[in-house]
């Protein structure tokens, strides 16, 4: 079993779409927890780290379960823009190390 | 200028070269890492070090060696390469007083023949 696990996708969804990731995290040490964005063949790059009281960026919201090991991103008014991987990330527990999930694609349409 | 820098960006090499990639980061930041990426895999990390004298091996070690040789710079070499390490390699960097919150640099992508 992976230690993060996520729906690869890919998620299709219209313009203006509420879209909802989910992932899963068997550590149970874990500390920290983030969102990260990938574009293709580029660097991932911090979307957002998560809270257990959850937080708000703008359009996005995580959500942290920690009595579920579950971790949530919802991403309101989709953009073309949107378009990318998400990767879910555990810290492996005051390691040092993160453990990223394979990701999940977005592909966001006109 | 970017935090991150890695070189070269893209490397065409053949079976059993020896390849040396480099990373370099101007975020004063104490601890990097190696990792590779692969379709369907993930990030899965190589190496990893949190200070000039400290060196671990991530998951994925074998074939891969590294060196830090500043706290800036950290090198992955890859003795004698072979196809299966045909990847995209990423550095990344973090500063224990700020989370874990990691930053990469933008890729070295490797093809051995």
């Amino acid at each position: 079993r992976k230690e993060v696990e996520q729906d690869p996708g890919p998620f299709n969804v219209p313009e203006g779409a509420t879209v909802a990731f989910n992932c899963t995290y068997s550590n149970s040490a874990s500390q920290s927890f983030f969102w990260y964005r990938q574009d293709c063949r580029k660097e991932p790059k911090l979307l957002m780290s998560v809270y257990s009281s959850g937080n708000e960026d703008g359009r996005f919201t995580a959500q942290l379960n920690r009595a579920s090991q579950y971790i949530s991103l919802l991403i309101r008014d989709s953009k073309l823009s949107d378009s990318a991987t998400y990767l879910c990330v555990a810290d492996s527990g005051n390691t040092g190390k993160l453990i990223f999930g394979q990701g999940t694609t977005l592909q966001v349409k006109p | 200028d970017a935090d991150v820098t890695q070189t070269p960006r893209n490397r065409i090499t053949k079976t059993g070269k020896r390849i040396m990639l480099e990373c370099s980061q101007t975020k004063g930041h104490d601890r990097m890492y190696w990792y590779r990426q692969d379709p369907g895999l993930g990030l899965r990390l190589i190496y990893y070090s949190f200070d000039v004298k400290d060196i671990n091996k991530g998951e994925i070690s074998d074939g891969y060696s590294v060196s830090r040789q500043a706290q800036a710079k950290f090198s992955l070499s890859l003795e004698s390469a072979i196809p299966n390490q045909t990847a995209l390699y990423f550095c990344a960097t973090s500063d224990l007083q700020k989370s874990d919150t990691q930053y990469f640099g933008p890729g070295t992508r490797l093809t051995v023949l």
